[in-house]
């Protein structure tokens, strides 16, 4: 079955490390989403992508970047992890109208 | 651009209880409209969706949502609910190709 996957689950750094988080889907979505999800103010857009080398600034970008190779996949990178970014942060595609979430990563950051 | 307000933060409920969850969006025009719901531990799943049509949507697990422009709302309900809905949900706007979230209602029901 076509599916979207997260990895790693959970994470734990330390504060000035760069981390990365994968995200990868089989259903050869063109649109794919990153979202980080706290407490009070549910999951907000970090960047998103419409397609190969396509990427766009969400509404929560700074410290975050993300790069687009191929339609698989979208991975987002943290330059240097700051506490402010512990959250657990979900990767989506789309086509037409509906989303669809993967398992979510928790990462913290010390 | 598109916001979502959901005024219901938390709501705890003894089963076969009706349920009514808030949600507005900002303004009007043509708009999609989705109700996420995320069990604990687990990703989120779409429980309902509006584009057009009938006002009234039904969804899965016996939800059912209202459509009401003249409102700017979008309110979940359910005549009656289950321990198995404990969860938290998640009001979203379409603004084009992006998804807009409300802040959640964390739903708690007791046996």
């Amino acid at each position: 079955d076509a599916e979207i996957t997260q990895s790693p689950r959970h994470k734990i750094t330390e504060t000035g490390r760069q981390v990365t988080l994968a995200c990868h889907q089989t259903w050869n979505h063109n649109n794919m989403f990153w979202y980080r999800q706290d407490l009070g103010h549910g999951l907000r857009l970090i960047h998103y992508s419409y397609g190969v080398q396509d990427t766009n600034k969400g509404e929560v970008s700074d410290g975050y970047s993300v790069s687009r190779s191929n339609t698989e996949d979208l991975p987002l990178t943290l330059e240097s992890a700051a506490s402010s970014q512990t959250s657990v942060y979900f990767c989506a595609s789309s086509v037409g109208n509906e989303q669809f979430f993967g398992p979510g990563t928790r990462l913290t950051v010390l | 651009a598109q916001s979502v307000s959901q005024h219901n933060h938390h709501v705890i409920l003894s089963e076969a209880a009706s349920l009514e969850l808030g949600c507005n969006y900002s303004y009007g025009g043509t708009v999609n409209l989705f109700w996420y719901v995320q069990y604990p531990g687990q990703h989120l799943q779409l429980l309902l969706k509006y584009f057009s049509g009938d006002p009234l949507v039904k969804g899965i697990k016996g939800f059912e949502a209202e459509f009401i422009k003249s409102k700017f709302s979008f309110n979940l309900r359910k005549p009656s609910v289950q321990w198995s809905d404990t969860a938290e949900y998640f009001c979203a706007v379409k603004d084009t190709d992006k998804l807009i979230f409300g802040t959640g209602t964390r739903l708690q029901v007791f046996p």
